[in-house]
């Protein structure tokens, strides 16, 4: 089966800092990559997503980006605010059908004002 | 529109008893999901429906058993709790080719 390795687990940045997580993925027939944000108490929710096809994702301040050669992907998020604070997770799923998807282990940003 | 509703929002049982976290949707979604989340190992699928008379086993689902009562309901239930059971489980639904849509989860804790 699929497993996804997420680094780094916890990250701690100043306020106007960017972030940079990374995830790696096992099955090359995995063709889907989204992201989920969880704040404290509250549920994942998903916040971009990327496919085989496509290098490069932005949207504002978050931008994904897929290797799918080296079997990896990011999510940098530019100008940090302490409402970006929260648990992180990347995952991988193949597109078809009902998406299941497997998901890294999440990091906790941490964006200090 | 309330999405994915999960009942209860906290449960606190005692080793060997037995309960049903609830789900809904009312999003008339096909697929519905369970997960568990524990510190530092992500979110673990548990079962999942891929659509109302099915139901599949997902990465950990011993000690668990699910119903997909109806296309709504999808219920979790743990026959004979143990403390390895305590987590924060999430019910999620999504419709063909789109990610699961999470519900506010249940804190469950096994004494």
């Amino acid at each position: 089966g699929e497993n996804v390795e997420q680094h780094p687990s916890t990250l701690s940045v100043q306020e106007g800092d960017s972030a940079v997580i990374k995830c790696t993925y096992s099955d090359s027939a995995s063709n889907y990559f989204p992201w989920y944000k969880q704040e404290l108490g509250k549920r994942p929710q998903l916040i971009i997503d990327i496919r085989s096809n496509v290098g490069e994702k932005k949207d504002q301040r978050i931008a994904v980006t897929l290797n799918k050669t080296a079997k990896h992907f990011s999510l940098h998020i530019t100008e940090t605010q302490p409402e970006d604070s929260a648990v992180y997770f990347c995952a991988a799923s193949r597109e078809g059908g009902s998406y299941i998807p497997t998901f890294g282990r999440g990091t906790s940003l941490i964006v200090h004002p | 529109n309330a999405g994915v509703t999960q009942t209860p929002k906290f449960q606190v049982l005692k080793t060997g008893q037995s309960m049903t976290l609830q789900c809904a949707q009312d999003m008339n979604h096909n697929s519905m999901y369970w997960y568990r989340q524990d510190p530092g190992m992500g979110l673990r699928l548990i079962y999942y429906s891929a659509s109302e008379g099915t139901t599949d086993k997902g990465e950990v689902p011993n000690g668990y058993n699910v119903s997909r009562l109806n296309k709504r309901e999808f219920s979790l239930r743990l026959e004979s709790a143990a403390p390895s059971q305590t987590s924060v489980y999430f019910c999620a639904s999504s419709e063909f080719a789109t990610m699961p849509f999470f519900g506010p989860g249940t804190r469950l804790t096994v004494l």
